[in-house]
């Protein structure tokens, strides 16, 4: 099975610091993603990637950054922290042959102080 | 672009009652659709997915769903839930040449003795 390993489950921050969000997939999977959960809003896109050294943004790149310099490592950055990125991170990879469809990480539950 | 819409924010029903979670999709073009699970404190885990061919699908848990063309619509059904399916359901959709998925806004299904 594809595992999708989210470095982190519970996080905690304070405003302003810099907060790196690992995610590592294990299946070679060419395509990899970043959403935020929120209740009542449910996935937001945050940004992905196609490849290594490609980036994309979603809907809501503002505030984020990411990184992806290895094909099983997608990694979300907050240049600095604040209270309304508090959430729930996932993590997503998938590739586009037979078995098409996202495998999710656990999530990271983001809370900034 | 397409857009997902789950009617239904949350749905009570009894043990061994029968359920249906509404999801309606807006695409110009045609699309994959998904069911994804979320139990608490997890990620998603995919139900089942709507690619081609049969418009009625099965997944995982006794859970199935129609694909309706002409309703936009993709509504998962289970004839005898248990308290186990309680969780948070969410519907997506994708285009047929990119990976990137939308999801609805998830809808939760509280299953009571």
């Amino acid at each position: 099975d594809v595992k999708v390993t989210q470095s982190s489950r519970y996080l905690v921050k304070r405003t302003g610091e810099k907060v790196f969000l690992e995610c590592v997939q294990d299946m070679d999977h060419e395509n990899m993603f970043w959403y935020r959960q929120d209740p009542g809003l449910g996935l937001r896109l945050i940004y992905f990637s196609y490849d290594v050294k490609m980036k994309e943004k979603g809907d809501i790149p503002e505030g984020y950054s990411v990184s992806r310099e290895k094909k099983e490592r997608f990694s979300l950055i907050l240049e600095s922290a604040s209270t309304n990125q508090t959430s729930m991170y996932l993590c997503a990879s998938s590739s586009a042959g037979p078995n098409y469809g996202y495998t999710f990480g656990s999530g990271t539950r983001l809370t900034v102080v | 672009a397409q857009s997902v819409t789950q009617l239904d924010s949350q749905v009570p029903v009894f043990e061994e009652a029968p359920v249906e979670l509404r999801c309606n999709y807006s695409s110009s073009v045609s699309v994959y659709l998904f069911w994804y699970v979320q139990y608490p404190n997890q990620g998603l885990q995919l139900l089942l997915k709507y690619l081609s061919g049969s418009t009625l699908v099965k997944g995982i848990n006794g859970f199935e769903a129609e694909f309706n063309k002409s309703q936009t619509s993709f509504h998962l059904r289970k004839p005898s839930v248990h308290i186990s399916d309680t969780a948070e359901y969410f519907c997506a959709v994708s285009g047929p040449n990119f990976n990137k998925f939308y999801f609805g806004s998830g809808t939760k299904l509280n299953v009571k003795p």
